[in-house]
C-alpha cells in the first residue's frame, strides 16, 4: 500500500560528520518536504521541493542539504555545519495543488 | 514572529466530555487551515481542514470551527476518548509559498478514562 517510508528510525552520529536521511514515497506526489521538530516546538520546515530537480529552502536550511533526482526520493544530509542536529525528522508529501501533506514515521537524530 | 499560535500547551479532559483545541493566526493571506494529530515518535497525520470560505467543517467526532474577523480557529472533539491523546497542531496555507504549511507549536491531549 502507498506511503512514504523514512529510514532509519533511529540514527546515531558523532559530532563533524556528515549524516543522510532517507525518505521515499510511493504516492506519485509531485512535492515533498523535510521538516525539523524540537521538543515543544511545531514543525519547522527545512527544505522543500515541487518539481525533480528543483529544491527550495524553507526558514532553517542552513546545514542541511537535499536532492531531488528521482519523483519518489528526497534524500536530506545534515552536515556538520549544522550546529544543532540532534532533532526528529519528518519528511512529507503532497499532490501537486493539494494543502494536505502526508508525513513519514520521522528518523530520530542524536548527534554526540 | 509566530504567524500560528496554540497557546495551550496542553490540555486535560475527561473521557466523554468535549476537547476544544484552540489556534490563532496573525496573517490574512491565509487562506486554509488543517488540524494534526501526532503520537510520540511517529509523524503526524492529517485530522480534519477548513478553507476559509467556510465556518465551520465536521467530520465524525470531530469539528473545527474558522472565526475569520478574530483570526481564530478551534477544533472540538466529542465525545472525548482516550485513544485521542496526542499532540495536536494547527497548520495554516496562504496557497501561495507553494503549498507550504505554517505549523503551531502543537497542543498535548490528554483524555483520561
Amino acid at each position: 500500500d502507498g506511503g512514504i517510508t523514512q529510514s532509519p528510525k533511529y540514527l546515531f552520529r558523532k559530532e563533524g560528520q556528515n549524516v543522510t536521511l532517507s525518505c521515499e514515497q510511493n504516492l506519485n506526489h509531485d512535492a515533498m518536504y523535510w521538516y525539523r521538530q524540537d521538543p515543544g516546538q511545531g514543525l519547522r520546515l527545512i527544505y522543500y521541493s515541487q518539481i525533480v530537480n528543483d529544491f527550495q529552502k524553507g526558514d532553517i536550511a542552513e546545514g542541511y542539504s537535499v536532492s531531488r533526482e528521482k519523483k519518489e526520493s528526497f534524500p536530506l544530509t545534515v552536515t556538520s555545519a549544522q550546529k544543532n542536529p540532534t532533532a526528529f525528522y519528518l519528511c512529507a508529501s503532497s499532490q501537486a495543488g493539494d494543502y494536505e501533506q502526508y508525513f513519514g514515521p520521522g528518523t530520530r537524530l542524536t548527534v554526540t | 514572529d509566530q504567524q500560528v499560535k496554540q497557546n495551550s500547551p496542553s490540555l486535560s479532559v475527561q473521557e466523554g466530555r468535549i476537547s476544544i483545541l484552540n489556534c490563532d493566526y496573525t496573517n490574512s493571506m491565509f487562506d486554509y487551515f488543517l488540524w494534526y494529530k501526532k503520537y510520540p515518535a511517529e509523524g503526524p497525520t492529517f485530522l480534519i481542514s477548513i478553507s476559509s470560505i467556510k465556518d465551520k467543517n465536521e467530520d465524525g467526532r470531530f469539528t473545527v470551527f474558522l472565526n475569520k474577523s478574530a483570526k481564530h480557529l478551534s477544533l472540538h472533539i466529542v465525545p472525548s476518548q482516550p485513544g485521542d491523546s496526542a499532540v495536536y497542531f494547527c497548520a495554516a496555507s496562504d496557497g501561495g509559498s507553494q503549498g507550504n504549511l505554517i505549523f503551531g507549536k502543537g497542543t498535548k491531549l490528554s483524555v483520561k478514562p
